[in-house]
């Protein structure tokens, strides 16, 4: 059981590069995540999709593009990657909305660097 | 809409002494209230989870965290620190809307000092 897997774990790219960060998931959950997370901050959130067909911009949008393939793949595009891009990626699932078991869960992250 | 506070955004200890990292939160909801840590180049593992059950919450490595809904907080403790507790910790707010978004705190960085 995988739970979540994002690849690649390491990139680096020139401005102006493009590039696609895919995650899957094999928890069968509806509701998938991107986050970037960056020095001295939290994880902030750049797109979400609550179910498969449907995604929606975040706290952090410009600059990338999502696609949600099917229930299970949720992939970040970088359409021309600039520095402020360079931080770690993380892509995360969450089943259920109330009850106990409303955690998240994440992948292991995906570092980028723009040069 | 929701938001998080981690008030220390660094907290020494020495080994063996108490641990109080702190955090305050705001929902339209009630809200779940989770705490993740992170260890220095790796990903967020999940230490404890307040979901509307107990506001006493008990979670891995000896950790704990009470929900308090007057004060808007949910602190972690832990009544003895170990080296290996050395590594970020995150207090999350998250929606009970379909989306399921998560609000993540700027992180606490935890050192513990021989």
């Amino acid at each position: 059981n995988a739970g979540v897997t994002q690849t690649p774990k390491f990139q680096v790219l020139k401005t102006g590069q493009s590039m696609t960060l895919q995650c899957a998931q094999d928890m069968n959950h509806n509701s998938m995540y991107w986050y970037r997370q960056d020095p001295g901050m939290g994880l902030r959130l750049i797109y979400y999709s609550a179910s498969e067909g449907t995604t929606d911009k975040g706290e952090v949008p410009n600059g990338y593009n999502v696609s949600r393939l099917n229930k299970r793949e949720f992939s970040l595009r970088l359409e021309s990657a600039a520095p402020s891009q360079t931080s770690v990626y993380f892509c995360a699932t969450r089943g259920f909305m109330t009850g106990p078991n409303t955690e998240a869960f994440f992948g292991q992250g995906t570092r980028l660097t723009v040069v | 809409a929701q938001s998080v506070t981690q008030l220390d955004s660094h907290v020494s200890v020495s080994e063996g002494t108490p641990v109080l990292l702190r955090c305050n939160y705001s929902s339209s909801y009630s809200p779940s209230l989770f705490w993740y840590v992170q260890h220095p180049n790796k990903g967020l593992q999940l230490l404890l989870k307040y979901t509307s059950a107990a506001t006493l919450v008990k979670g891995i490595n000896g950790f704990e965290a009470e929900f308090k809904k007057s004060e808007t907080s949910f602190h972690l403790t832990k009544p003895s620190a170990h080296m290996s507790d050395a590594a970020e910790y995150f207090c999350v707010v998250s929606e009970h809307t379909n989306a399921g978004k998560s609000t993540f705190g700027d992180g606490t960085t935890l050192t513990v000092k021989p």
